[in-house]
């Protein structure tokens, strides 16, 4: 079956960090393109970040030079290292399996998200 | 800039049909996109990719109930036999190099 879960969210407080991570079962990440997204209290979906299957990584603006995304091809298991939070970053986090160039269908398996509250 | 835009709101009685549209940004009216559906409390869920000539591919399980047609910069996702669990909000999403964009998302009410 193919699965996202996506765990690490919690409480942090303004200027601190906190580490999330997205394990993927029924596929193999580092032959997919695999994205971010986040979704504020009561708002619509944001993109964060896109990882491509090449290891190429693009990021929002408004997280860029803080938030890092990487993978572990052993444990199947993308990752968003978020530094220097804001009080504007609280949302649920979700990781997606994505896709990219001619053949490209979208955001097309979704994890059930992690919640990340900025606050002090 | 590639932007995607969504009526904030759709309602329709259970049973009847409802159209959603999602317009791409001036330039940009021949891309892709893919609709998803969030129901209250839950993750989002892929429903189809739509292209810009309304051929559409469906995701796993998606009912036969919703489908996609295009026109111009418009694309539509049109939901049949309209059903409770249909009561959800629905973006709509597209790509390019190095970007993903939402839509801003309909809130659609069955009545």
């Amino acid at each position: 079956e193919v699965q996202l879960v996506e765990s690490g969210g919690g409480l942090i407080q303004p200027g601190g960090s906190l580490r999330l991570s997205c394990a993927a079962s029924g596929f193999t990440v580092s032959r997919k393109y695999m994205s971010w997204v986040r979704q504020a209290p009561g708002k619509g979906l944001e993109w964060v970040s896109v990882m491509d299957s090449g290891g190429i990584i693009y990021y929002a603006d408004s997280v860029k030079g803080r938030f890092t995304v990487s993978r572990d091809n052993g444990k199947n298991t993308l990752y968003l290292q978020m530094n220097t939070l804001r009080v504007e970053d609280t949302a649920v986090y979700y990781c997606a399996r994505d896709s990219g160039g001619a053949t490209a269908t979208g955001m097309d398996v979704w994890g059930q998200g992690t919640t990340v509250t900025v606050s002090s | 800039q590639l932007v995607l835009t969504q009526s904030p709101s759709a309602s329709a009685s259970l049973g009847a049909s409802v159209k959603l549209t999602c317009t791409l940004s001036s330039g940009h009216r021949s891309y892709a996109i893919a609709w998803h559906q969030q129901q209250p409390e839950k993750g989002p869920r892929y429903l189809m990719k739509l292209n810009s000539d309304g051929s559409h591919s469906k995701g796993d399980g998606i009912p036969d109930r919703f489908s996609g047609s295009s026109s111009g910069a418009e694309r539509y996702l049109t939901i049949s036999s309209l059903q409770s669990e249909d009561e959800a909000d629905y973006y709509c999403q597209t790509w390019a190099t190095g970007i993903r964009v939402f839509g801003g998302g309909t809130k659609l009410t069955v009545l």
